[in-house]
């Protein structure tokens, strides 16, 4: 079965720390997406990558930062995590660049910011 | 801007009854559309999509979507609910070279 895996369930993280969020994909898919999500925001999308060592920011990239060193792995980084970071983060990645198939998911990272 | 529209911010309805979750887009070009399923606690895991064959979908759990390119809309449809049901929807469509756009959501609610 394919996957899209996040490596942490729940983190509770200060003020100010930084933070690494990891996700891997097994499906060899070139492209891969962070989104955060919030009541009644839906879901942003912070930064995608299409390749290795390439990145492109999303709609709120603003206290983000991403590095992806290998094709199955992306991470997602809060430099100085704040309050307003406190969130439910998503990875996903997709075999195609024009996302006709859609995406294959990971169950989700909830980060609380104390 | 491209845009995705989910009309019902929450839907409520009884057990057995249909379901209508509507979706409108915005779109210059035949866009690929989607429906994802959020469980409390879950992941998203995908219903259904559209991608230029037929315009009515059909997807997991007895789910259906319309493609109706006339009205740029994308409603989902079920014709009974199961309280099995309850849970976040969303609507989202690809935007050439980037990424999927997504709805706010709209959260279904079943009563027994």
């Amino acid at each position: 079965d394919v996957k899209v895996t996040q490596s942490s369930r729940y983190l509770v993280k200060r003020t100010g720390e930084k933070v690494f969020l990891e996700c891997v994909q097994d499906m060899d898919h070139e492209n891969m997406f962070w989104y955060r999500q919030d009541p009644g925001l839906g879901l942003r999308l912070i930064y995608f990558s299409y390749d290795v060592k390439m990145k492109e920011k999303g709609d709120i990239p603003e206290g983000y930062s991403v590095s992806r060193e290998k094709k199955e792995r992306f991470s997602l980084i809060l430099e100085s995590a704040s309050t307003n970071q406190t969130s439910m983060y998503l990875c996903a990645s997709s075999s195609d660049r024009a996302v006709r198939y859609g995406y294959t998911f990971g169950s989700g990272t909830r980060l609380t910011v104390v | 801007a491209q845009s995705v529209t989910q009309l019902d911010s929450h839907v409520s309805v009884s057990e057995g009854t249909p379901v209508l979750l509507r979706c409108n887009y915005s779109s210059s070009y035949s866009p690929s559309l989607f429906w994802y399923v959020q469980h409390p606690n879950k992941g998203l895991q995908l219903l259904l999509k559209y991608t230029s064959a037929a315009t009515l979908v059909k997807g997991i759990n007895g789910f259906e979507a319309e493609f109706k390119k006339s009205e740029t809309s994308f409603h989902l449809t079920k014709p009974s609910a199961h309280m099995s049901d309850a849970a976040e929807y969303f609507c989202d469509k690809n935007q050439a070279g980037t990424a999927l756009i997504f709805g706010k959501g709209t959260t279904l609610s079943v009563s027994s």
